[in-house]
C-alpha cells in the first residue's frame, strides 16, 4: 500500500479483556516496528520485526504482549488481560531494513483506551 | 546509560523568523542522527538523516548540523510558517539493527 496502515484507529475495551492491533506495512519494506505513546509522553519502543524474525523482544512491558508477523506483511499486537496503564497510542512503523540508515514511515497509531 | 535530551518546554518563534531545536545526547556515540516531525493525533513523519561525517545536511527550508565533540544537533527551520507547527523528535543511532530510540521532543509554535 501507499503508506503503513493500523486498524482499529480506536479501540476501547474493559479491563481484564484481550485485544489485538494490526499493522499493514509498506509492501517491500522488511523491517517493522511497534512503539507506545503514552498520553503527553515520548515514544517507547516494544519490539521489531526483521521478515517475520523478532530479534529483541526486551522491550515488550509484560507477558501480556506478545506480537507476530506473517513473512514480510502484516503484523499484531496483543494484550491479553488488559490493564488501565496499557492506554495508550501504539503506533508501527516500516523501514526497508532493520538497519538504522533508512527513516520509518510510521501509521497514524491505535488508540487504545482500557476502562 | 543513553540519554537524548531536547527541550521540553514549547519553543515559541515568530512566523518568518528561523526556529533552531536542539538535540543533546550523553553516553554513546551515533553514527547518525535522525530527525522526524510529529503533528497531534499522526504518527512521526521522517524529515532528515545525517551521518557523523557530515556537518550539515539541507533540504527545502530544513537545516541539520551533527556536532560528535558536542555531542549536539540543531534542527533549522528557515522562513518559519505556522503550518511548521508541530513537534520535533530527533533519534541518534549507531546504525545497528535496533529499534530507533526517540528523544521526547520540542513542540514548536510559530505564531502568525
Amino acid at each position: 500500500g501507499a503508506g503503513v496502515s493500523q486498524s482499529p484507529s480506536n479501540k476501547v475495551t474493559e479491563k481484564g479483556k484481550d485485544v489485538e492491533l494490526r499493522c499493514d506495512p509498506i509492501s517491500g519494506h522488511t523491517a517493522l516496528y511497534w512503539y507506545r505513546q503514552r498520553l503527553g509522553q515520548g515514544l517507547e519502543f516494544l519490539i521489531y520485526f526483521q521478515g517475520n524474525s523478532a530479534p529483541d523482544k526486551s522491550g515488550l512491558p509484560s507477558d501480556r504482549f506478545s506480537a507476530e508477523r506473517t513473512g514480510e506483511s502484516v503484523s499484531t499486537l496483543t494484550i491479553q488481560r488488559t490493564q488501565q496503564e496499557d492506554s495508550a497510542v501504539y503506533l508501527c512503523a516500516s523501514s526497508l531494513s532493520s538497519l538504522q540508515t533508512y527513516g520509518y514511515t510510521f501509521g497514524s497509531g491505535t488508540r487504545l483506551t482500557v476502562v | 546509560s543513553q540519554k537524548i535530551e531536547q527541550n521540553s518546554e514549547a519553543l515559541n518563534i515568530q512566523e518568518g523568523k528561523t526556529a533552531t531545536l536542539t538535540c543533546n545526547y550523553t553516553n554513546y556515540s551515533p553514527a547518525y542522527l535522525q530527525w522526524y516531525r510529529q503533528d497531534p493525533g499522526r504518527g512521526p513523519v521522517f524529515l532528515l538523516l545525517i551521518r557523523e561525517n557530515e556537518k550539515e545536511k539541507r533540504k527545502e527550508r530544513l537545516k541539520v548540523t551533527f556536532d560528535t565533540t558536542l555531542k549536539q544537533s540543531l534542527f533549522h527551520i528557515t522562513a518559519s510558517q505556522p503550518a511548521d507547527s508541530a513537534t520535533y523528535l530527533c533519534a541518534p543511532t549507531g546504525g545497528g539493527a535496533d529499534g530507533l530510540t526517540f528523544g521526547k521532543g520540542t513542540h514548536l509554535i510559530i505564531q502568525p
